[in-house]
């Protein structure tokens, strides 16, 4: 079955860009699908990031828009995400999903096991 | 947007049934029907239980059912089992906006 699995730092310092990647196994994310980010933080609870369509139009989550960039790398079969100039309310855990039917999700049908990521100096 | 208002926890005894709200505004829960719930039990991937309000992904069992009223949508779990007591979150696609409940944990006494 399709499966999905974050990695990334578990600590970033402040005002750096944080990288993170998803794995996705037991399907080709070349061949269709949304794909996308959600986080879940102490302050702001969950909340939709970003999501790219297989032929690479992506969405953005207006209030992160300016900080964020998701990417397909489909030599590897992954969905990176970037987040620069990241502050301490950017500590969360963020999960890899599958959104559905439309780009910021009319629902989410496959999530990862989220990775947690600290900002702090 | 705020997030929609979910009760911090319920709790239940096996067997039991509970049922967990969902509170919105007429620009996201009352304006449509995609209205998704997820089960959470922590350190495991978020699993949707619900969407469009009703509907069962394949393998979620009958136990789980949706409902929705006005602004608010619920989550029944029939005949609890000790494997229900988990975080349960809803969702609202409300087309200019996404949101977020707050969670709700399940406890199976």
């Amino acid at each position: 079955q399709v499966q999905l699995q974050e990695s990334g730092p578990a600590l970033v310092r402040p005002s750096q860009t944080l990288f993170l990647t998803c794995t996705v196994s037991g399907y080709s994310i070349s061949s269709g699908f949304y794909w996308g980010w959600v986080r879940q933080s102490p302050g702001q609870g969950l909340e939709w990031i970003a999501t790219i369509y297989h032929k690479g139009s992506t969405y953005y989550n207006p209030s992160l828009k300016t900080r964020v960039t998701i990417f397909l790398d489909k030599t590897n079969n992954q969905i990176s995400l970037t987040l620069e100039s990241v502050t301490a309310a950017d500590t969360a855990i963020y999960y890899c999903v599958r959104p559905r039917i439309a780009s910021a999700g009319h629902y989410f049908d496959l999530w990862g096991q989220g990775t947690s990521v600290t900002v702090s100096s | 947007q705020s997030a929609l208002t979910q009760p911090r926890s319920v709790s239940g005894s096996p067997g039991q049934s509970v049922t967990i709200s969902c509170t919105g505004t007429s620009s996201d829960v009352g304006a449509n029907n995609y209205v998704s719930w997820y089960q959470h039990h922590p350190g495991k991937a978020p699993q949707l239980i619900l969407y469009y309000v009703t509907e069962r992904p394949s393998g979620v069992p009958d136990r789980f059912s949706g409902s929705k009223s006005g602004n608010t949508a619920s989550l029944t779990i029939s005949g609890l089992q000790a494997d229900d007591e988990a975080d349960y979150f809803c969702y609202s696609y409300a087309g200019t906006y996404t949101v977020f409940g707050g969670g709700t944990k399940l406890t199976v006494l």
